[in-house]
């Protein structure tokens, strides 16, 4: 039922800008803040980003944006750290769900 | 700092029910937010089970609502789930967050560890 589409996998070196990227419609990502989680080796997720505000202790690295349908997370500088999967999630109105994206697995090479 | 600690049997039997119990310290459920369950299968993704609001208000997912019951025990301050007549299909780690809203825009922002629980006889 996953009506948010993320890329499966996305890379890059440690330094390097990457971009996330999480694909709705106008009832869900059009409509609400998008929040984003990080979960490493099936740990705990957790919050990294919250609409386009970061929260306490994530690093400024992070940022989240949206255009419409699709909701970005940026992470400028990608450390060594930052390799997990990233999921992101927010309401939609016309299911009357929470819905998640299916993942996107970032590899630091 | 919120955080939450779930409890409960890491076994349930086939057409039994998985009961887990969600603990909330450094905050009270007796607030402006939500209080939700969500679980991940083994090597797959989040999938969200439904919320309480602690005036009693509850949101579920239509592909579980037929066999879900989301509590609240303000005097423990912990909230529970309930899921009936489980199958195979139901093994996962379930872990309890809070979802934070700001304006109309709610999202989670703490996160229980979760408990592997698995279905089997």
């Amino acid at each position: 039922q996953s009506a948010l589409t993320q890329e499966a996998s996305v890379s890059g070196t440690v330094g390097q800008k990457v971009t996330l990227s999480c694909y709705g419609n106008s009832n869900n990502v059009g409509t609400y803040a998008v929040g984003w989680y990080q979960q490493i080796s099936q740990g705990a997720p957790k919050t990294v980003m919250f609409g386009n505000s970061l929260p306490s202790g994530i690093p400024d690295r992070f940022s989240g944006s949206k255009s419409g349908t699709t909701a970005s997370l940026t992470i400028s500088g990608l450390q060594p750290e930052d390799e997990a999967h990233y999921y992101c999630s927010t309401w939609d109105y016309s299911l009357n769900v929470r819905l998640f994206g299916g993942g996107t697995k970032l590899t630091v090479l | 700092q919120v955080q939450l600690q779930e409890s409960g049997p890491g076994l349930v039997k086939p057409s039994g029910t998985l009961s887990l119990t969600c603990a909330v310290s450094g905050g009270s459920i007796n607030s402006n937010t939500w209080w939700s369950w969500v679980r991940q299968p083994p090597g797959k993704g989040l999938e969200w089970i439904g919320e309480i609001h602690h005036g009693g208000n509850t949101n579920y997912n239509p592909s579980l609502k037929s066999r879900v019951i989301i509590s609240a025990d303000e005097s423990k301050n912990q909230f529970s789930l309930n899921l009936i007549s489980v199958t195979a299909a139901d093994t996962a780690v379930y872990s309890c967050a809070r979802v934070y809203c700001s304006g109309s825009s709610c999202n989670f922002d703490y996160w229980g560890q979760g408990p592997l629980v698995t279905v089997s006889s």
